[in-house]
């Protein structure tokens, strides 16, 4: 099956910083990479996602760029705000699309 | 809130009960899938419902069994419990058939086996 890996676990950043994650997938027909949020005690959310026919996509402060040959996939926050503080997690869709395979998630700190 | 409801929020129970997760999708979806988030864990996939029919199956225990009701609620059973069950348990929900759409979660059922 899909194996999502996620790097960095945790992350620590001043205010105003940007801030990278990235993931790498196993399964060459994944053709969906969604990201979602997940606040202190709160379900997930998702906040942006991309598709296999996509190399980028951006939505205000928050990017995700996949690179299909590498099979990794990567969200960059600019501008770091206290309130981005979470825990984040990328995920791909197995290419029967019957199943979405979270990474391990990252912790983001962002210090005022 | 996502429209997707799950009872009960909280459940404390014993080594080797049996307990009973409900989730009810939003409005219109007709797949559910159930995953369990352990303590500083990610998100850990269980089982895929689709109209009443499993679609997909994770890394889901024997113990563990699932299914979704004519009306599109659906159930997930844990039986024979072990202190290692203890997680936060979330069921999401999607209008269509596969994963490549966005997952609506509820706010999850955290549950205790001391």
């Amino acid at each position: 099956g899909e194996n999502v890996e996620q790097h960095p676990s945790t992350l620590s950043v001043q205010e105003g910083d940007s801030a990278v994650i990235k993931c790498t997938y196993s399964d060459s027909a994944s053709n969906y990479f969604p990201w979602y949020k997940q606040e202190l005690g709160k379900r997930p959310q998702l906040i942006i996602d991309i598709r296999s026919n996509v190399g980028e996509k951006k939505d205000q402060r928050i990017a995700v760029t996949l690179n299909k040959t590498a099979k990794h996939f990567s969200l960059h926050i600019t501008e770091t705000q206290p309130e981005d503080s979470a825990v984040y997690f990328c995920a791909a869709t197995s290419g029967a699309g019957n199943m979405l395979t979270f990474g391990g998630g990252t912790r983001l700190m962002v210090k005022p | 809130d996502s429209g997707v409801t799950q009872t009960p929020k909280h459940l404390i129970t014993a080594t080797g009960q049996r307990v009973t997760l409900r989730c009810s999708p939003r409005s219109g979806d007709l797949s559910v899938y159930w995953y369990q988030q352990s303590l500083d864990q990610g998100l850990q996939f269980l089982i895929h419902y689709y109209n009443g029919e499993e679609r997909a199956k994770g890394n889901i225990l024997e113990r563990f069994s699932a299914q979704q009701f004519p009306d599109l609620h659906s159930e997930l059973n844990l039986s024979s419990l072990e202190l290692g069950d203890s997680a936060l348990y979330f069921c999401a929900s999607s209008v269509g058939t596969t994963t490549n759409e966005k997952l609506f979660f509820g706010s999850g059922t955290q549950l205790s086996v001391l």
